[in-house]
């Protein structure tokens, strides 16, 4: 039902670089609406991560970057540590579904 | 900012329920207020939004005519009337504060719940 397309899993060692795609399409990332991310850790709801297509609110690392281009955007972490061990989801609005606000399909990050 | 949802349980299908969110620690208001769910190990999906005022009420398709989101801001409060409901909406829904006033293409959510859940089976 999402249409809004993550990779499953992305795994790292402490200390590496991962990132997660979200590929959309012309209705909703790649026209003029942002895109947002969400951490879920493990038993907890989801947490904003990213507003804004690249916008970190207070008390998140700057560990996390994000951007947008065309119909996709990602989300990088650097310097991966134990605690970033969770669900990932990206966001943004679609014109053209039945849902106006999408969800990614999410991304398991497991760090090794 | 804090957010509470109860109401939830295990009903019958065609069956209805009231979820509630009590809302603290923010101007109550101020914001543009949504209801987000998740079904048991899987990814989460956007059911309806409610402006600061009431004047704008969203809903996905797949709820359109059986789910009615509320909000009394006097009691600082959103509601979710849940009704026809069926195996498919079996979920842990959020309750998720906007970071606007009004529901727009803009929207994302700054704040969530921790989640009540919504079971339904024969």
């Amino acid at each position: 039902q999402s249409v809004l397309t993550q990779p499953p899993s992305v795994s790292g060692a402490p200390g590496q670089r991962v990132t997660i795609s979200c590929t959309g399409s012309s209705s909703n990332i790649g026209s003029i609406y942002s895109v947002h991310w969400y951490q879920q850790l493990p038993g907890t709801a989801p947490k904003l991560l990213i507003s804004g297509n690249s916008n970190r609110p207070s008390g998140i690392p700057d560990r996390f970057s994000a951007s947008k281009s065309g119909t996709s955007a990602s989300l990088a972490i650097t310097g991966l540590q134990a605690e970033d061990e969770a669900d990932y989801y990206c966001q943004s609005y679609d014109s053209s579904l039945s849902g106006l606000y999408v969800f990614g399909t999410g991304t398991k990050v497991t760090v090794l | 900012v804090h957010l509470v949802e109860s109401g939830g349980g295990m009903v019958q299908p065609g069956r209805s329920l009231r979820l509630s969110c009590a809302a603290s620690g923010f101007t109550f208001d101020a914001y543009a207020m949504h209801w987000v769910r998740q079904s048991p190990g899987t990814g989460l999906q956007w059911v309806s939004g409610i402006s600061w005022d009431s004047g704008t009420m969203v809903y996905a398709d797949s709820v359109k005519g059986r789910f009615t989101i509320s909000r009394d801001n006097a009691k600082n409060s959103l509601y979710l009337q849940v009704n026809s409901l069926r195996v498919e909406d079996t979920a842990l829904y959020y309750c998720a504060k906007s970071s606007l006033a009004t529901v727009t293409t803009l929207d994302w959510f700054d704040s969530w719940g921790q989640g009540i859940l919504v079971t339904v089976s024969s």
